[in-house]
């Protein structure tokens, strides 16, 4: 089976321009949460989504944005970006309710010049 | 104050030690503690999940201590493939969020 799958793996953007990544969850699971990873920190949570409900928002600015799909593909929307945006936004899904284990996609790594 | 802390190390260690970490966290609330370990420019991965009566899977052994609020991750007989970065994750019942520490690395040195 396909495990979580995020597109684009790389992406260089400009400050002040927008950003939309994207999610695929494992088969059969209905959650999908956000991270953004800067380099030498652990993640650090940005939304998650079950049953195409916003569930949990971390503390990040209204610039982040998060939707989920009736096929539970998710998207995460970054407006007016920073350079203190650039990082790696991981997108893991569990398959029914926020305390289970997580699976982890291989990232998208954003770069803002 | 951070949800979760963790000391980053770096830890350095021979094959064959026994190596140790642990993590503090704040929300006494919390409900769920797992490990997860991350390779250089990888995605976090699942070590294994930490039960209030401590667990043990193969070299690694999790222990919960929740009046003191802390988890610890115990490896046995290191060896070079342990190297990498390990995150420590608490869930509480508030914001359906997932905290992690910012990791510890460890090298396990021939």
């Amino acid at each position: 089976d396909a495990g979580v799958t995020q597109s684009p793996t790389h992406l260089i953007k400009t400050r002040g321009q927008h950003v939309t990544l994207r999610c695929s969850p494992i088969s059969g699971h209905k959650s999908v949460s956000w991270y953004q990873q800067v380099l030498g920190q652990g993640p650090q949570f940005i939304f998650q989504y079950y049953e195409k409900e916003e569930r949990g928002r971390g503390n990040f600015p209204d610039r982040f944005s998060a939707r989920q799909f009736p096929n539970y593909s998710s998207e995460l929307n970054v407006n007016a970006l920073l350079l203190g945006d650039s990082a790696l936004y991981l997108c893991a899904s569990t398959p029914r309710n926020w305390d289970d284990e997580q699976y982890f996609g291989p990232g998208t790594r954003l770069t803002v010049t | 104050r951070k949800e979760v802390e963790q000391d980053p190390g770096p830890f350095n260690v021979p094959e064959g030690a026994t190596v140790a970490f642990n993590c503090t966290y704040s929300n006494s609330a919390s409900q769920s503690f797992f490990w997860y370990r991350q390779d250089c420019r990888k995605e976090p991965k699942l070590l294994m999940s930490v039960y209030s009566s401590g667990n043990e899977d193969g070299r690694f052994t999790a222990q919960l201590n929740r009046a003191s609020q802390y988890i610890s991750l115990l490896i046995r007989d290191s060896k070079l493939s342990d190297s990498a970065t390990y995150l420590c994750v608490v869930n509480t019942n508030t914001g359906n969020q997932f905290y992690f520490g910012t990791g510890t690395s460890l090298t396990v040195i021939p």
